[in-house]
């Protein structure tokens, strides 16, 4: 089962500029990570957002979250070629418990 | 920093024969592993979760008598996909909660084609 969904599905920006996406979800969480995936290989672990918390932030990265629309977004600065990959959000109910991803969203960062 | 191997990382094999995927946390005890299931432009879709000396529970729709799970020791969970069909292609990924600590660590996953 996926639990929630990101937008855009496919995002092409030139390079330098800034890249947001977006995570809906649908079930009360405990923590919202977001992961980035490069063609065909494993998963990056990128920053973890805890229910309580708002924002966040881990270098370029900054990440938001509302519990009350269920939502949260990724934010990348300054974006860079090696950005180009595919990003997806996934949420947990518990500490330690399965992780659920949405549909991700493929960054195409454009020299 | 927690390392998570999964082995193989390419396998090619003929309908109606049985894989395994190896995964192990090299640095650290796994409570929990995970295996997922990607298709190509698609998100990762859970199959199951396993707890070290236990079975695994399976997610909806996932056969288990098809994908047999086995968590043998808190740092190796293994995968077999039993005889395999064309439509069983596909990039399986596992990944592992740290015990005491929480958190995931992902395995590099396993490109698994059928044919």
């Amino acid at each position: 089962s996926q639990q929630g969904e990101e937008d855009p599905q496919a995002l092409s920006i030139q390079e330098g500029e800034n890249a947001t996406m977006n995570c809906s979800y649908k079930t009360s969480i405990n923590n919202l990570q977001w992961y980035r995936q490069n063609s065909g290989r494993g998963l990056v672990h990128l920053i973890l957002i805890r229910s309580n918390e708002r924002e966040k932030h881990s270098g370029r990265l900054r990440v938001t979250l509302d519990t009350s629309k269920k939502s949260s977004s990724l934010l990348i600065t300054a974006s860079r070629a090696a950005d180009t990959a595919s990003y997806f959000c996934a949420t947990g109910r518990n500490r330690d418990d399965k992780i659920i991803f949405g549909k991700g969203t493929r960054l195409h960062i454009l020299p | 920093g927690a390392v998570v191997s999964q082995h193989p990382s390419r396998v090619i094999c003929k309908s109606g024969t049985s894989v395994k995927i190896e995964c192990r946390s090299l640095d650290f005890q796994a409570t929990t592993m995970f295996w997922y299931r990607q298709f190509p432009k698609q998100s990762l879709m859970l199959m199951a979760t396993s707890n070290e000396g236990s079975k695994a529970t399976y997610e909806q729709g996932v056969e288990k008598d098809k994908f047999l799970i086995n968590h043998a020791s808190l740092t190796l969970s293994t995968l077999t996909v039993t005889s395999a069909h064309p439509e069983d292609s596909s990039f399986y990924i596992c990944s592992a909660s740290r015990l005491g600590v929480g958190g995931y660590t992902f395995g590099s996953g396993t490109r698994l084609t059928v044919v």
